[in-house]
């Protein structure tokens, strides 16, 4: 079965700061990863998707990478700001065409 | 285009009794599954709706059930509802194309007390 682990669990980071937030998985054979944002309460906002065949997406300020073959994925934020605090989550959708969520990455970007 | 759409978005019931979800997935969008949430578990993958046809299911117990419509509306069922049902349940719609990626819903708080 697929497991999917976030590092770290909760990171606090002053305003302007670069941060990168990491997944990994223990089954390489993936159909794609997502990368989502959750505000406290609310459901889950795409931010990105990378095929299993691509090596990164870029939209705006966020950049995200993919490893396949190591079974990681990194996604960074740059010049953060005090609106991109939330939850973090990756989820890899499996050549069983299952999705399976990490565990989330608490971020705070201090004023 | 409009978003996924959950209704209601809480509800608050007592053990033992039965409870119906519903979501509207965005026009166009074939493939609808659900998630339950809670702080202890994260997010979890309890099945995924296409064409009327349940085409994945996760691991939960036949308590949890589901359909969709013609229309892809699709409703979750948790009948005999325990304590530990107390969760944040999502669904999510994804078109047919080659991305499968996927568009969440703000979530139905469910309560049970």
């Amino acid at each position: 079965k697929q497991e999917v682990t976030q590092i770290p669990a909760a990171l606090s980071v002053p305003e302007g700061e670069n941060l990168v937030l990491n997944c990994s998985f223990t089954d390489s054979a993936i159909y794609n990863l997502q990368w989502f944002r959750q505000d406290p309460g609310k459901g889950l906002t795409s931010l990105l998707l990378i095929q299993s065949s691509q090596r990164e997406q870029t939209s705006g300020r966020l950049n995200a990478s993919l490893d396949k073959s190591s079974g990681r994925s990194t996604l960074y934020i740059a010049a953060s700001q005090p609106g991109d605090s939330a939850t973090y989550l990756c989820a890899v959708r499996s050549a069983g065409n299952q999705f399976y969520f990490g565990t989330g990455t608490s971020l705070t970007v201090i004023p | 285009k409009a978003g996924v759409t959950q209704t209601p978005r809480y509800l608050i019931k007592t053990r033992g009794q039965q409870v119906t979800l519903s979501c509207s997935p965005i026009s166009g969008h074939r493939s609808v599954s659900w998630y339950q949430q809670t702080p202890g578990q994260g997010l979890q993958f309890l099945f995924e709706y296409f064409s009327e046809t349940q085409r994945n299911k996760g691991n939960f117990p036949g308590r949890f059930s589901g359909r969709q419509f013609s229309n892809s509306r699709s409703e979750m069922n948790v009948s005999t509802l325990e304590l530990g049902d107390s969760a944040l349940y999502l669904c999510a719609s994804s078109s047919d194309g080659d991305l499968l990626e996927q568009y969440f819903g703000p979530g139905t708080r469910l309560t049970v007390t």
